[in-house]
C-alpha cells in the first residue's frame, strides 16, 4: 500500500553532531519532499527530489532519492538548536496529486 | 515571498455544528489541496481541487465535506455537520504541479477543536 516508513521516530543529539533519517517504502515513489514542521504551525518544505538517484542539497540540508524510488534520506550536518523539530518526508506517485507524509522524525538537539 | 494563509487560525464548535475554514493559496498556483492532522499523528491527504473542480479524494473525504472557490483568491473547506473525531489541524496547501513542480506549500493550519 501507500505507506512510508520513517526512521527513527525521534533522535536526541548534541549541537554539531550530523544527523540522519530516511524513509522507505514497498511502492515506487516519483517525487520525493521532505518538511520541517514546528509545534502548531505548518509543514515548511525544505528539499524536493524529483529523478532517481538525485542527490540536493538547501544549506546543511542534503536529501537523496534512492536509486529503487522506493526511499529516501535526509541527513543535517553541524545540527544547531533551530534544527529541532518533526522532520516529515512525503511521496507522490504517478497519476496522483495526494501526498503520502511518513509518521516524522522528531529532532531535539541539546545546546 | 508568498505564502499560503489560512483563517481562523483556531475553531471551536459543537458538535453537529458546520464549520468553514478558509485559505489563500499562493497567486500563481493551479491546485489546491486540504489535509488534515490529528495531534501527534502523521499528515493526511483530504482533497485536491484543480479547475473547479475535485480532482483527487481520500476515503476521509465523505459527504459531510465539500470545498468550494467562491471568488479568485479563497479556497474554503466546509465540513457539514461536525463530529468529535474531526477535532484535528486542518492545512491548506497548493502547488503549481505542472513542468517540474509538485512542490506543495503549507499554510500554517486551522486547528479545530469540536467540543
Amino acid at each position: 500500500g501507500q505507506q512510508l516508513n520513517q526512521s527513527p521516530q525521534s533522535m536526541f543529539i548534541q549541537e554539531g553532531e550530523d544527523v540522519s533519517m530516511n524513509c522507505t517504502s514497498s511502492s515506487i515513489f516519483n517525487t520525493w519532499l521532505w518538511y520541517k514542521q514546528d509545534p502548531g504551525e505548518g509543514p515548511v518544505l525544505l528539499i524536493a527530489l524529483y529523478k532517481a538517484g538525485e542527490l540536493t542539497s538547501n544549506g546543511r540540508l542534503t536529501a537523496q532519492f534512492g536509486i529503487t524510488r522506493k526511499d529516501s534520506f535526509l541527513n543535517i550536518s553541524a545540527s544547531i538548536p533551530s534544527d529541532v523539530g518533526i522532520y516529515f518526508c512525503a511521496g507522490l506517485q504517478g497519476g496522483s496529486e495526494k501526498l503520502v507524509f511518513g509518521k516524522g522524525t522528531k529532532l531535539t538537539v541539546n545546546p | 515571498e508568498p505564502e499560503v494563509t489560512q483563517t481562523p487560525s483556531h475553531q471551536v464548535t459543537q458538535m453537529g455544528q458546520e464549520v468553514i475554514l478558509r485559505c489563500v493559496p499562493i497567486s500563481n498556483h493551479l491546485y489546491f489541496y486540504w489535509y488534515r492532522q490529528i495531534l501527534g499523528q502523521k499528515v493526511e491527504f483530504l482533497v485536491s481541487f484543480y479547475n473547479n473542480e475535485i480532482s483527487e479524494k481520500s476515503e476521509i473525504f465523505d459527504d459531510q465535506f465539500s470545498v468550494e472557490r467562491p471568488d479568485g483568491s479563497n479556497f474554503t473547506l466546509k465540513i457539514r455537520s461536525t463530529k468529535l473525531e474531526d477535532s484535528a489541524m486542518y492545512f491548506c496547501a497548493s502547488s503549481e504541479f505542472q513542468g517540474s513542480s509538485y512542490e506543495q506549500y503549507f499554510g500554517p493550519g486551522t486547528r479545530l477543536t469540536v467540543t
